[in-house]
């Protein structure tokens, strides 16, 4: 099966531009999460949506991170003004939506991530 | 031997030997848990994962190790190879209602295999 992609694979912006990335899951995959990955560090998520709605986005900073996922399918995440501290890998994952009954009879579902988008802010 | 360095921990260990990773974790209403490996330039890539009702799980070369008492995993490498270089992340899964599952992510591990 073809994995998740996501582009671009590196971009460079001086701080105060904005920036936008582009995620497509595995076909099929309900669930779509963004993770912001700072160097040495765990990915930490940011918003996650279940087809066109959002389950938690309690971690993204709204006032300057914004992210859709109009038809279910592709998502896109938006960075407008950019900071310094915002200089981190954007990994999107993708995994089947798993009822809770399932999950807990050993139906699980693990995250299936892309290359990510390596984000340099200057 | 393990040491902590300013972001990662790191794990260097001889080609050939075997590799134990730690990992705590702190929701104990997790229902699972999975091992990621994480290559330079690439995104997380699912090693093994272990329910919260096992205590040991075994794959090809690598065994995932989980003591609910003290909530720590361990993921163990045998034969330790290059190729196992990397970063390691061991997630906690809880279910969240009808909406799907929340991973949380643990800080990582860098594996260092010495020729």
């Amino acid at each position: 099966e073809a994995g998740v992609a996501q582009s671009p694979r590196y971009k460079i912006i001086e701080k105060r531009q904005s920036v936008a990335f582009w995620c497509n899951p595995i076909s099929g995959h309900a669930t779509l999460y963004w993770y912001q990955q700072i160097l040495g560090q765990g990915p930490k998520l940011l918003i996650q949506f279940q087809n066109n709605g959002v389950v938690d986005d309690s971690q993204l900073p709204k006032d300057r991170f914004s992210a859709e996922r109009l038809k279910g399918v592709d998502s896109t995440l938006k960075i407008q003004p950019a900071k310094l501290e915002d200089s981190a890998v954007y990994l999107c994952a993708s995994s089947l939506w798993v009822p809770g009954p399932l999950v807990r009879t050993g139906e699980n579902s693990p995250l299936h991530f892309g290359n990510g988008t390596r984000l340099t802010v200057t | 031997g393990e040491s902590v360095g300013l972001h990662l921990p790191t794990l260097s260990v001889q080609e050939g030997d075997n590799s134990i990773i730690n990992c705590a974790y702190s929701n104990s209403a997790s229902d699972y848990f999975i091992w990621y490996k994480q290559e330079s330039g690439k995104g997380p890539q699912f090693i093994i994962d272990i329910r919260s009702n096992m205590d040991k799980r075994q794959g090809q070369r690598v065994t995932v190790l989980l003591n609910k008492t003290v909530k720590h995993l361990s993921l163990q490498i045998a034969a330790t190879q290059p190729g196992d270089s990397a970063v390691y992340f061991c997630a906690e899964i809880w279910f969240r209602g009808n909406y799907g599952q929340n991973f949380v992510f643990g800080p990582g591990t860098r594996l260092s295999v010495l020729p």
